[in-house]
């Protein structure tokens, strides 16, 4: 079975700072994986994704990540964040090949201050 | 662009009613499901739905859960009998296929009273 985890609940930054959250994730068979955002009272929206291809993924609002298969991680990063990226951000793994259910991380909850 | 889209956004109901929650993905989909997220925690998994029947489902998911897909357009999600504890955000969530990405509804909030 598949698990995520993302070892930060929490991440306060000031605005124009960079930022990385962390995610990693353990799987016996290859996956898929996603970074979704949830803004306050909104549903998920799709930051990026990894299937296939280049291990750097670059997706919506400036922001990127990197698969690293031998640590297991898909570390989502920005190089300078805005009041705006205030939200919560959840890693998604799924099996290739398998059951395509989502199977989501707790979450980190970034905030960005002024 | 096309979008999941769910109905209500926010349902109060009292324990032990029924509810039905609905859905209507995206067009050329077809692979579709619910997830739920209890407030402050995970989104997690309920179930799968594929060629007209479920294709996996979580312990979540019990009898009091069931799915439907009527027309070839909606896809609702009915709880028999709720619970306080069935208190929760419900996503629906559709895939066009088992390489690409799921699209998420803007969710239901239940809350049973």
């Amino acid at each position: 079975a598949q698990s995520v985890t993302q070892l930060d609940s929490q991440v306060p930054v000031f605005e124009e700072a960079p930022v990385e959250l962390r995610c990693n994730y353990s799987s016996s068979v290859s996956v898929y994986l996603f970074w979704y955002v949830q803004y306050p009272n909104q549903g998920l929206q799709l930051l990026l994704k990894y299937l296939s291809g280049s291990t750097l993924v670059k997706g919506i609002n400036g922001f990127e990540a990197e698969f690293n298969k031998s640590q297991t991680s898909f570390h989502l990063r920005k190089p300078s964040v805005h009041i705006s990226d205030t939200a919560e951000y959840f890693c998604a793994v799924r099996m290739e090949g398998g059951s395509e259910k989502l199977v989501f991380g707790k979450g980190t909850k970034l905030t960005v201050n002024p | 662009e096309p979008e999941v889209t769910q109905t209500p956004s926010h349902q109060v109901t009292q324990m032990g009613q029924e509810v039905i929650l609905r859905c209507v993905p995206i067009s050329n989909h077809l692979y579709f499901y619910w997830y739920r997220q209890i407030l402050g925690q995970k989104v997690e998994f309920l179930v799968s739905f594929y060629n007209n029947e479920i294709s996996e489902k979580s312990e979540i998911f019990d009898d009091q859960f069931s799915v439907e897909r009527p027309d070839g357009s909606n896809f609702t999600l009915k709880i028999r009998s709720t619970k306080l504890e069935d208190s929760a955000m419900y996503f629906c969530a559709s895939l066009r296929d088992r390489h690409t990405e799921a699209f998420f509804g803007q969710g239901t909030r239940l809350t049973v009273v």
